[in-house]
């Protein structure tokens, strides 16, 4: 597709419930990025990976939450045992560069409501 | 730890004025500084990007200044129109910080006809 997809576009889910979130990046981009997005904030980084290698997830903010890119395009971002607090927007972004010296393309998010 | 900020939070213009954001970061340490829109219900959109040792970009009606030694950085929309309606979203790349993104917490514009 011509930009960064992302998947489900809103989620609701049971607290205790495991969540997985797809994000298509554009083709051929090497960066891939998740941020967080809580209401009325700016997005907050989660993790980074170049290819299929995840550089740094220095932002995940706990055990529950896990990301892979198994083949170096698809991402996911697991959530195990959602709580109230994971509520966000979860948003991808992509680049073509190793650096974000290049445009980062973000997708639309995927809109995450734990009740 | 990087922080960035950003003023004022909200601002309503009447369509056809100048204005400033501005976005200010403690760490001067940066290796470059972007300036992004996001749309209700949108994800965010790239305007400019600054590297480190720029002063400014421009884009059309926008122009973003970055005077790293103060930690600042504006960005300027000339001739602003109802379109320009949006969340504004300053972000920093630290210098050794790896490849992400700090982000303030945006400036929602309303411009009204």
């Amino acid at each position: 597709g011509a930009g960064v997809s992302q998947s489900p576009r809103y989620k609701v889910a049971k607290r205790g419930q495991d969540v997985a979130l797809r994000c298509d990046p554009i083709s051929g981009h090497v960066s891939l990025f998740w941020y967080q997005q809580a209401l009325g904030q700016g997005p907050e980084f989660l993790t980074y990976f170049q290819n299929e290698a995840q550089l740094d997830k220095s932002g995940l903010p706990s055990d529950r939450f896990f990301a892979e890119r198994p083949e170096g395009s698809v991402s996911t971002l697991k959530i195990q045992r959602t709580q109230q607090e994971d509520s966000a927007v979860y948003l991808c972004a992509s680049s073509l560069a190793r650096t974000t010296g290049n445009t980062i393309y973000f997708g639309e998010g995927s809109w995450l409501t734990v009740v | 730890k990087q922080e960035v900020t950003q003023i004022p939070a909200a601002l309503s213009v009447p369509e056809g004025e100048n204005l400033v954001l501005n976005c200010s970061f403690t760490d001067s340490a940066i290796y470059n500084l972007q300036w992004f829109r996001q749309d209700p219900g949108k994800g965010l959109t790239s305007l400019l990007l600054i590297q480190s040792s720029q002063r400014e970009q421009t884009s059309g009606r926008l122009n973003a200044s970055l005077d790293k030694s103060s930690g600042r950085s504006t960005l300027y929309i000339a001739a602003s129109q109802p379109g320009d309606s949006a969340t504004y979203l300053c972000a920093v790349r630290v210098t050794g910080g790896g490849n992400k993104l700090t982000f303030g917490t945006g400036t929602q514009l309303k411009v009204e006809l």
